[in-house]
C-alpha cells in the first residue's frame, strides 16, 4: 500500500528495556522525521534525516537513536525506555527542500502509542 | 522552545460560524503550514504559505502571514461539526531543514 506506516500501532513495555519503532514511506520522499506528542501538547522533534544515511538531532534527541539505510525506512530506537518516554510517536516524511521556497508539506503516520510502565 | 504557538488553546463555536486562530513564531521562516489532527489521528495538511506571499485560499479555509509582525492566522468560514480537531502551525526555519510545531488550538465545532 502507498503511503507512510508506523509500526507497533500500540506497545506497552517496561522501564530499561530497548524498543523499536518502524516507520515505512513508499513514496522515496527525502527527508524524513520522528515527533513525540504528549497529552495536550504539540509535537517536538526527535530526530530528523535529509537521506540515506544522513541524520541529526531534533530538540528531544536524548534516549533515543535513529539509523536511515535506506530511503524508505527509519527507525526510532529507544536504547533504555524511561516512564518519561510514555508518548504518541509520529512519523512523517516530506519529498525535498524544494529550495528556496523550504520544505514542503508533511505526510504523517498514523502514530505509535507507547506506554512506559 | 518551540517556534510556533498558537492563540487561543481552545475555541467553541456554533455550527455556521467562523473559525480564526493565530500562530506567533520568533525567527524568519521560509515558509508556514497549517495541519489539522482529529482525535488519536496522525495530522494532515491542510495549507502551506510562503515567506513572500501575506495571504492564501484553499476552499473554505483563509491564511494571511504576516512576516513583519511574525505571525499568521487561519480562518475557517461556516465551519462544520466535521471540523472539530485540533489545528496547529508549523514553521520550515530559514536554513533548517526541520519543521516547528506550535502547541495547538483545539476546536469544537457545536452542531
Amino acid at each position: 500500500d502507498a503511503g507512510i506506516t508506523q509500526s507497533p500501532r500500540y506497545k506497552i513495555t517496561e522501564t530499561g528495556r530497548q524498543v523499536t519503532l518502524m516507520c515505512h514511506q513508499t513514496w522515496s520522499h527525502s527527508y524524513m522525521f520522528w515527533y513525540r506528542q504528549d497529552l495536550g501538547h504539540g509535537l517536538r522533534l526527535i530526530y530528523y534525516s535529509a537521506a540515506a544515511d544522513i541524520t541529526d538531532k531534533g530538540e528531544v534527541s536524548d534516549g533515543y537513536v535513529v539509523s536511515r539505510s535506506k530511503t524508505e525506512n527509519f527507525p526510532l530506537t529507544l536504547e533504555s525506555a524511561t516512564r518519561s518516554q510514555t508518548s504518541v510517536y509520529f512519523c512523517a516524511s516530506t519529498p525535498g527542500s524544494g529550495r528556496p521556497g523550504g520544505l514542503t508539506e508533511q505526510y504523517f503516520g498514523p502514530g505509535t502509542r507507547l506506554t512506559v510502565t | 522552545s518551540q517556534q510556533g504557538e498558537e492563540d487561543p488553546q481552545a475555541l467553541s463555536i456554533q455550527e455556521g460560524e467562523n473559525a480564526t486562530m493565530n500562530c506567533s513564531y520568533k525567527t524568519s521562516i521560509n515558509n508556514l503550514q497549517w495541519y489539522r489532527q482529529n482525535s488519536g489521528r496522525g495530522l494532515v495538511h491542510l495549507i502551506l504559505i510562503r515567506s513572500n506571499e501575506r495571504e492564501k485560499h484553499s476552499g473554505r479555509l483563509r491564511v494571511t502571514l504576516d512576516t513583519s509582525k511574525k505571525s499568521s492566522s487561519l480562518l475557517i468560514t461556516a465551519s462544520r461539526a466535521a471540523d472539530t480537531a485540533s489545528y496547529f502551525c508549523a514553521t520550515d526555519r530559514y536554513n533548517f531543514n526541520k519543521f516547528y510545531f506550535g502547541s495547538g488550538t483545539k476546536l469544537n465545532v457545536k452542531p
